[in-house]
């Protein structure tokens, strides 16, 4: 079956504690991106690769690192996170032609509070 | 700076009646437009998108217009069902340069169906 994965699916810790959340698909798509959903602010990029090894920022990148090390997987990482880093957390990827065109498969989400 | 507005936070439409949502824009290098559905607890799922040359697409009960000199896109469902009852989410994707595209979404409008 056709997935994104995202690992934890919720997860509550502390200010300064560094935590990785891991993102992995299937289906062999060249692009990956993270995403955080606000109340009232929608959806709004953090960062994005479109390639192994090829990573840039998006709309919200303060805070967060990416690695692309392996085309499957895409981890985004808070080395020290702060409560307004409280967010529900998506992970996408899609083919590359024509780049983002291709319509992106979402995984189901990671629900993160920072106390 | 919001790019990619939906100024209608919620929907309510009764069943079998048709369901308009907008989306408005303001970049006029965005060249390709999608529409997403979210339901509670899950990631976004593709739901229709349309390229800048064309002002139509349809896809069974969903349809999306595009009016590029009022830089406005909708997206109709007809009939409307219960299950439609969502969040859809309005994205934009412009060329940025160097072999990567800008994807931004709007806020998302929540749609409730009665029966």
């Amino acid at each position: 079956e056709a997935q994104v994965t995202q690992n934890p699916r919720y997860l509550i810790t502390v200010t300064g504690k560094k935590l990785t959340v891991t993102c992995s698909q299937n289906m062999n798509h060249e692009y990956m991106s993270w995403y955080r959903q606000d109340p009232g602010l929608g959806l709004r990029q953090i960062y994005y690769s479109m390639n192994v090894e090829v990573t840039d920022k998006g709309d919200v990148p303060e805070g967060y690192k990416v690695s692309r090390k392996e085309k499957r997987n895409f981890p985004l990482i808070l080395e020290s996170p702060s409560p307004n880093q409280t967010s529900l957390y998506f992970c996408a990827s899609s083919f590359r032609s024509r780049g983002i065109n291709q319509p992106q498969h979402f995984g189901d989400g990671t629900r993160l509070s920072i106390l | 700076d919001q790019q990619v507005k939906q100024n209608s936070p919620s929907l309510s439409v009764q069943e079998g009646r048709i369901s308009i949502l907008n989306c408005d824009y303001t970049n006029s290098m965005f060249d390709y437009f999608l529409w997403y559905k979210k339901y509670p607890a899950e990631g976004p799922t593709f739901l229709i998108s349309i390229s800048s040359i064309k002002d139509k697409n349809e896809d069974g009960r969903f349809t999306v217009f595009l009016n590029k000199s009022a830089k406005h896109l909708s997206l109709h469902i007809v009939p409307s069902q219960p299950g439609d009852s969502a969040v859809y989410f309005c994205a934009a994707v412009a060329y940025s340069g160097a072999g990567s595209y800008q994807l931004t979404f709007g806020k998302g409008t929540k749609l409730s169906v009665i029966p």
